[in-house]
């Protein structure tokens, strides 16, 4: 069955670097998501793209953060300057056009220190 | 604003029946997701509900009542490996999914 991936499974960054989390997601979905949620709490939108643009943004997602689709199956999040408060566990998500359940992927856990 | 409610907490039997509820007041409503999510895991897609009713899923099942911004997840013959916790999430007027904090079910044997 075809899934969602994400590298690296677990990145620890020191305050003010940049990190890069990718996600692959099932081939023939269009629509892609970043969700984060930080440890003892509920999974929180970050951003939806389609269309290669941007289509929604929370309040999370200042101008530290941005999305990218490079080629035709990567989908990546880039934190320009991590703050510790960044530290939680990402996922990506994903879509089809035929129906509106959207499929996670294992996440990636970010630590900054 | 947006709100979605559900018990902090649950405990069960296995073999036995329990069932989670959601209430939800959001801006728009276009669909209600129930996903499991086991502990340093991803979310598990389980079931959707757009119109009111009920959805059967082998041992899971889902109501929803737009009217009373009200949803349940009934899950049946519960075995260990349901203890998980179960997410309740709306999709309103966007595109996005509002989650809920998640209700912890432990079964015991």
């Amino acid at each position: 069955e075809p899934e969602v991936t994400q590298t690296p499974s677990h990145q620890v960054t020191q305050m003010g670097q940049e990190v890069i989390l990718r996600c692959v997601p099932i081939s023939n979905h269009l629509y892609f998501y970043w969700y984060r949620q930080i440890l003892g709490q509920k999974v929180e939108f970050l951003v939806s793209f389609y269309n290669n643009e941007i289509s929604e943004k929370s309040e999370i997602f200042d101008d530290q953060f941005s999305v990218e689709r490079p080629d035709g199956s990567n989908f990546t999040l880039k934190i320009r300057s991590t703050k510790l408060e960044d530290s939680a566990m990402y996922f990506c998500a994903s879509r089809g056009g035929g129906g509106y359940e959207q499929y996670f992927g294992p996440g990636t856990r970010l630590t900054v220190t | 604003g947006q709100n979605i409610d559900q018990p902090t907490e649950m405990t069960a039997t296995e073999g036995a029946i329990v069932q989670i509820n959601c209430t939800y007041q959001t801006s728009g409503f276009n669909g209600l997701f129930w996903y499991q999510q086991h502990a340093g895991e991803a979310p598990t897609f389980l079931s959707y509900n757009v119109l009111d009713g009920l959805e059967e899923k082998g041992r899971f099942s889902s109501f929803l009542s737009r009217s009373k911004g009200y949803s349940y997840l009934l899950l049946k013959e519960l075995q260990m490996k349901d203890s998980a916790s179960y997410l309740c999430a709306v999709r309103g007027n966007t595109d996005k999914l509002i989650f809920g904090t998640g209700t912890r079910l432990q079964v015991f044997p």
